[in-house]
C-alpha cells in the first residue's frame, strides 16, 4: 500500500527566511512523489515531482524538494520565503501498482508573515 | 486553452436529491479522475477513467457514479445526496498514465448537502 504523511498542519515562517514543509512516504515499490500547492478557493497547482535521478528536484516558483530514500522523506524547501507563498501544500505519491491512483497527504498550511 | 473546467462552482442540495457535477477538458487527455477534499484528510480518489468507455473505482466510490462517453467529458453523479457528501470536488486529467505524468486539476466544485 502507498501513503504519504505530512506531520505539520501548519508552518509559520517570516518573509525572507528559508522554509521547509515536511513529507514522509510509504510505498511498496519505486516512489513517484509530487508536490502541489492550493491557493484559497482554487484548484491544486503542480509544483514539482521526483521520479528518478537526482535527489534534489527543482520546481516552480523557486521551490525545490529533497528526496531521501533512507529516511523515506520528500521535504519541500525554498531558500527565501515570500508572503505570496502562503497557501496549502500537498504531498502526493503515485501508486506504483496502479499509476491511475494518487494518494495525497492531509496538507500543510504555510503562513509567511511580512 | 481552458484546461480542466468544472461546473457548477457552488451547489447546495437537499438530502436525497440527485445532481451531476460536470467536468470537461480540452487538452485531449486520456486520463480523467474525480477527487473529494475534506478538511484534514487531503484528497481522496473517487473514480477515474483511462479513456472513453473505461471507468474504475478509486478509494471512496460509494454514492457516486461516473461515465465517460467522450474523451472531453467526465461527469460525476450523486444519485441520492447525503450530508456526508458535503465536500469540495476536484476533477483532474493528464495526457496519459505513466509514473512521471502530472495530473492537472480543475478549480473545484463546492457542494453542501443539507
Amino acid at each position: 500500500a502507498q501513503s504519504v504523511a505530512q506531520p505539520e498542519d501548519q508552518v509559520n515562517v517570516a518573509e525572507g527566511n528559508p522554509l521547509t514543509v515536511k513529507c514522509t512516504y510509504s510505498v511498496s515499490g519505486n516512489p513517484y512523489l509530487f508536490w502541489y500547492v492550493q491557493y484559497p478557493n482554487r484548484g491544486l497547482q503542480f509544483l514539482l515531482k521526483y521520479i528518478t535521478g537526482d535527489n534534489l528536484v527543482k520546481g516552480s516558483y523557486g521551490f525545490e524538494a529533497e528526496f531521501n530514500k533512507s529516511q523515506t522523506s520528500f521535504h519541500l524547501k525554498k531558500p527565501s520565503a515570500l508572503v505570496s507563498d502562503s497557501a496549502l501544500y500537498f504531498c502526493a505519491v503515485r501508486d506504483a501498482d496502479n499509476f491511475n491512483k494518487f494518494y495525497f497527504g492531509s496538507g500543510t498550511k504555510l503562513n509567511v508573515k511580512p | 486553452n481552458a484546461g480542466v473546467t468544472q461546473t457548477p462552482k457552488f451547489q447546495v442540495l437537499k438530502t436525497g436529491q440527485s445532481m451531476t457535477l460536470q467536468c470537461a477538458q480540452d487538452m485531449n487527455h486520456e486520463y480523467m479522475s474525480w477527487y473529494r477534499q475534506d478538511p484534514g484528510m487531503g484528497l481522496r480518489l473517487i473514480h477515474y477513467s483511462v479513456g472513453a468507455g473505461i471507468t474504475d473505482q478509486g478509494e471512496v466510490p460509494n454514492g457516486y457514479n461516473v461515465s465517460r462517453s467522450t474523451t472531453e467529458d467526465f461527469p460525476l453523479r450523486l444519485l441520492s445526496a447525503a450530508p456526508s457528501q458535503t465536500s469540495v470536488y476536484f476533477c483532474a486529467s493528464s495526457y496519459e498514465v505513466g509514473p512521471g505524468n502530472t495530473i492537472y486539476f480543475g478549480e473545484g466544485s463546492w457542494l453542501t448537502v443539507v
